[in-house]
């Protein structure tokens, strides 16, 4: 089965800092990756995503992600934190399970950024 | 993102209680998804419909039922309502046709079963 694994519960950050939130996955055949992020009451935006092609993603709010098939990760990161960033991000696979496309999420990863 | 309502956003129910969860989309994408979520579990597909005229159980359904009444409204029913069906709960659509696999999501209902 198709799965995807987010080892921090939690990263914090200082604001201005490089960050990083990790993710590895665990598919059969080509990987389909996504990375979405939830600010407090409010539903999951998608931020980018990988299909194939360089394995360097850019999305949106200046966030990109590295596809890595030599170690199945799929790590999100950004060259400079903001406070606005602290939000919940989830990595997602695609799953073709017979025949149907859907997403299989992560647990999550809460970022917190500190001034 | 306001092109996948939901309603209502906040609920509150008693055991034992039918309730029904409202989707509607404007975005005119064939798929639509129900998933719950837990802390510390992220989001878990109940309920997928491809088209209207098809349904499917996701990983944990037992205790739900979906109605898909038009390719714009994707509801999910709880027909007795138990206290560890409190979560938030979220509607998503996609679209089938290209390569544009992300799933767009709703703001979420938040449901506390009392």
């Amino acid at each position: 089965a198709q799965s995807v694994a987010q080892p921090e519960d939690q990263v914090n950050v200082a604001e201005g800092n490089p960050l990083t939130v990790k993710c590895t996955y665990s598919v059969s055949g080509n990987p389909y990756l996504f990375w979405y992020v939830q600010y407090p009451n409010r539903g999951l935006q998608f931020l980018l995503k990988y299909i194939t092609g360089d394995n360097l993603v850019k999305g949106s709010y200046g966030f990109e992600a590295e596809f890595n098939k030599s170690q199945t990760s799929f790590h999100l990161k950004k060259p400079s934190a903001l406070v606005s960033d602290s939000a919940l991000y989830f990595c997602a696979v695609r799953d073709i399970t017979g025949g149907y496309n859907k997403l299989i999420f992560g647990a999550g990863t809460r970022l917190a950024v500190h001034p | 993102d306001a092109d996948v309502t939901q309603t209502p956003r906040n609920r509150i129910t008693k055991t034992g209680k039918r309730i029904m969860l409202e989707c509607s989309q404007t975005k005119g994408h064939d798929r639509m998804y129900w998933y719950r979520q837990d802390p510390g579990l992220g989001l878990r597909l109940i309920y997928y419909s491809f088209d209207v005229k098809d349904i499917n159980k996701g990983e944990i359904s037992d205790g739900y039922s979906v109605s898909r009444q038009a390719q714009a409204k994707f509801s999910l029913s709880l027909e007795s309502a138990i206290p560890n069906q409190t979560a938030l709960y979220f509607c998503a659509t996609s679209d089938s046709r290209g390569r544009n696999t992300e799933a767009f999501f709703g703001q979420g209902t938040r449901l506390t079963v009392v």
